[in-house]
């Protein structure tokens, strides 16, 4: 079974720096799809970053960008230049390329950018 | 509408009640998912339907949880009898097709069980 584990629960960064937040997977799977999701208060589940497994090329969405290391399942998320509208709860997610879109969450980082 | 509304927003429900939550995906997705989100945790897959087929319920804890979506468009997800381990947020995704790669959630639903 797939597994996603983010071994950070809290972090916190002082605002216009740059953090990193971890997140291993594990999968028989070769072909994959990873992402980042944000979580502020309100609930809403935004999409914030992907990456296909079959890319090497690592994902860069404006701000945030990842480190893929698929030989190692590894899957971490840099945010730079830290905005306040960046405190969230953050979840790694894993989906496996088969029928349909079941996505497995890790336990998620509580990220605190302090002004 | 715009996006994914699931209401009500807040539900508190008395210990053996039954309640009934509700998905309006984004309209003409084919996919739609409920997950169980407990307190402090990452959100745990429930049911997946296409369209208004049912083709996974793998993640529903128990026979008290009940999903249908008749029309292939709103989803209700019912728990009947509930208990207090059945306190979470209840959030319904969508996508637009089978494979698609993105999800949209809605703000899910927070049920208390007192």
């Amino acid at each position: 079974a797939q597994t996603v584990t983010q071994s950070q629960p809290e972090m916190s960064v002082q605002e216009a720096e740059t953090v990193t937040l971890s997140c291993t997977y594990d999968t028989s799977e070769n072909n994959y799809y990873l992402f980042w999701y944000k979580q502020p208060p309100s609930r809403q589940m935004i999409l914030v970053i992907r990456q296909e497994a079959y890319k090497q090329q690592n994902a860069t969405e404006n701000r945030f960008s990842v480190n893929f290391q698929k030989a190692a399942k590894s899957f971490s998320l840099k945010i730079s230049d830290s905005q306040l509208g960046d405190t969230a709860m953050y979840f790694c997610a894993f989906r496996e390329q088969t029928s349909y879109d079941k996505v497995i969450f890790g336990p998620g980082t509580s990220l605190s950018v302090i002004p | 509408g715009a996006g994914v509304s699931q209401s009500p927003r807040y539900k508190v429900a008395k210990r053996g009640q039954d309640v009934a939550l509700r998905c309006d995906p984004i309209s003409g997705h084919v996919s739609l998912f409920w997950y169980q989100q407990a307190l402090g945790q990452g959100p745990e897959f429930l049911t997946y339907f296409q369209n208004e087929a049912q083709l996974d319920k793998s993640g529903l804890p128990s026979d008290r949880f009940f999903a249908e979506r008749p029309e292939g468009s709103v989803s209700t997800l019912k728990i009947q009898r509930t208990q207090q381990e059945d306190s979470a947020v209840y959030l319904c995704a969508s996508s637009l097709f089978r494979g698609g790669t993105e999800a949209f959630f809605g703000q899910g639903t927070r049920l208390t069980v007192v």
